[in-house]
């Protein structure tokens, strides 16, 4: 069965710090891997997306991942923190009928 | 663009009542829209996927005669909780699809719904 675990409920880093959000999945084929940032009382927002091209992944606000399949996981990184980044992350996987399976979330913390 | 809205934020309904909760995609049709639950703390769960001017396809375990979904037109789909239960307080979100790409969703700011 696919499925999607993000290792950390919350991270803590302090401003200007690298970032490393933590995701694995698990699927018996090439899968399709998102990343989407919650920020308070706004809409779920796509940083980036994984669909089988380039392993390393640039999204939007400076954040990256990259796809390992040896490791099977996708983590998300930032080289520097900014209080706005802030907010729920989720790792989302996409099933074979095409629906998002989300991560259960890990909330960023930045501290000044 | 690909902005979707939701109306209302927030509601606050007594047990028993019915609520009704809007999605609206503001500057594109969309062929596909999502209706999802967040529990506090957990992620999101799919409760149904709906294709405009047909039936929605619930998922399992979600109840089709207490979460009503109507997507009447390609800009607007409606989730209508029926008769409304404490244990119904959530947050939902929806989310459309242009149907171009099949994992592209834009979604809503959610609604959060308390029933009293």
């Amino acid at each position: 069965a696919q499925s999607v675990t993000q290792l950390d409920s919350h991270v803590s880093v302090s401003e200007g710090t690298p970032v490393l959000l933590r995701c694995n999945y698990s699927s018996s084929y090439s899968p399709s891997l998102f990343w989407y940032v919650q920020h308070p009382n706004k809409g779920l927002q796509l940083l980036l997306k994984y669909t089988s091209a380039a392993t390393l992944v640039k999204g939007i606000n400076g954040f990256e991942a990259e796809f390992k399949k040896s490791e099977t996981s996708f983590h998300l990184t930032k080289p520097s923190a900014h209080m706005s980044d802030a907010a729920e992350y989720f790792c989302v996987f996409m099933d074979s009928n095409y629906q998002l399976i989300w991560g259960a979330g890990t909330k960023l913390i930045i501290k000044p | 663009g690909a902005v979707v809205s939701q109306h209302p934020s927030r509601v606050i309904c007594k047990s028993g009542t019915s609520v009704k909760i809007e999605c609206r995609s503001l500057d594109f049709q969309a062929t596909t829209m999502f209706w999802y639950r967040q529990f506090p703390k957990q992620s999101l769960m799919l409760m149904a996927t709906s294709n405009e001017g047909s039936k929605a396809t619930y998922e399992q375990g979600v109840e089709k005669d207490k979460f009503l979904i109507n997507h009447a037109s390609l800009t607007l789909s409606t989730l209508t909780v029926t008769s409304a239960h404490p244990e119904d307080s959530s947050f939902y979100i929806c989310s459309a699809s242009t149907g171009t790409s099949a994992w592209e969703q834009y979604f809503g700011p959610g609604t959060r719904l308390t029933v009293t």
